[in-house]
């Protein structure tokens, strides 16, 4: 299966951290990826992570992973308003992106 | 280095005509994907390129959609003749090749039919 799972909205205050959470289905997942998507633009490549690790930082995004539990999750430190978007995970398993629907973050002042 | 480019960036056509989307990916890039994203949903993956040969089409409602890649580089996806449900962002992705590797993303082309 490649079900990839999010929760769809979170609100969190400016300059709070925010905790996007997903889960996949797929055990043989090489890789899992977040995207950023604003308004009107395509995909940003945000980070990525090899399944053999289980935590990733870079900057102001941590990505931890739980391959037991097949959970993904992206805590964004000191959330600004430029961070409002839809954020998407994304799976790899062979070529193939598998991505979930996506959470709109809102960065509220 | 520039990233991937698509063009237009928004069509509105009526049900039944016919469209046609371009995609220029990032130079040296050896893999190209076309992708439908339905409002509120994420990516589905339509077709695979490695070079000008097709790795995956399973996705692709073939009776409607086509997509080629030539010369390996540039590549066009058309839709003949849309339906409604087409309506859609179509997005355009590259990669250098090979298990693993990123996939960069275009701007998208955002398909209104009515």
């Amino acid at each position: 299966g490649e079900d990839v799972e999010q929760s769809l909205f979170l609100s969190v205050r400016e300059g709070d951290s925010s905790v996007i959470n997903c889960t996949y289905t797929d055990s043989s997942s090489t890789y899992l990826y977040w995207y950023k998507q604003e308004p009107g633009a395509g995909l940003q490549l945000l980070t990525y992570i090899f399944s053999n690790m289980d935590m990733k930082q870079d900057q102001r995004l941590t990505v931890l992973l739980n391959k037991k539990d097949k959970h993904l999750s992206l805590r964004i430190a000191d959330t600004q308003t430029g961070d409002s978007a839809i954020y998407f995970c994304a799976e790899r398993s062979d070529y193939k992106l598998s991505f979930g629907a996506g959470t709109t973050v809102t960065v509220r002042a | 280095e520039a990233g991937v480019a698509q063009s237009p960036r928004y069509k509105i056509i009526e049900k039944r005509q016919s469209v046609a989307f371009w995609c220029n990916p990032i130079s040296g890039h050896a893999t190209l994907y076309w992708y439908q994203q339905i409002l509120g949903q994420g990516p589905k993956l339509l077709i695979q390129f490695q070079n000008n040969g097709v790795v995956d089409d399973s996705q692709l409602p073939k009776d409607r959609f086509s997509a080629e890649r030539l010369k390996g580089v540039d590549s066009t996806l058309k839709i003949q003749p849309a339906k409604l449900e087409d309506s859609a962002v179509y997005l355009c992705a590259s990669s250098l090749g090979g298990v693993g590797e990123t996939q960069y993303f275009g701007p998208g082309t955002r398909l209104l039919v009515l």
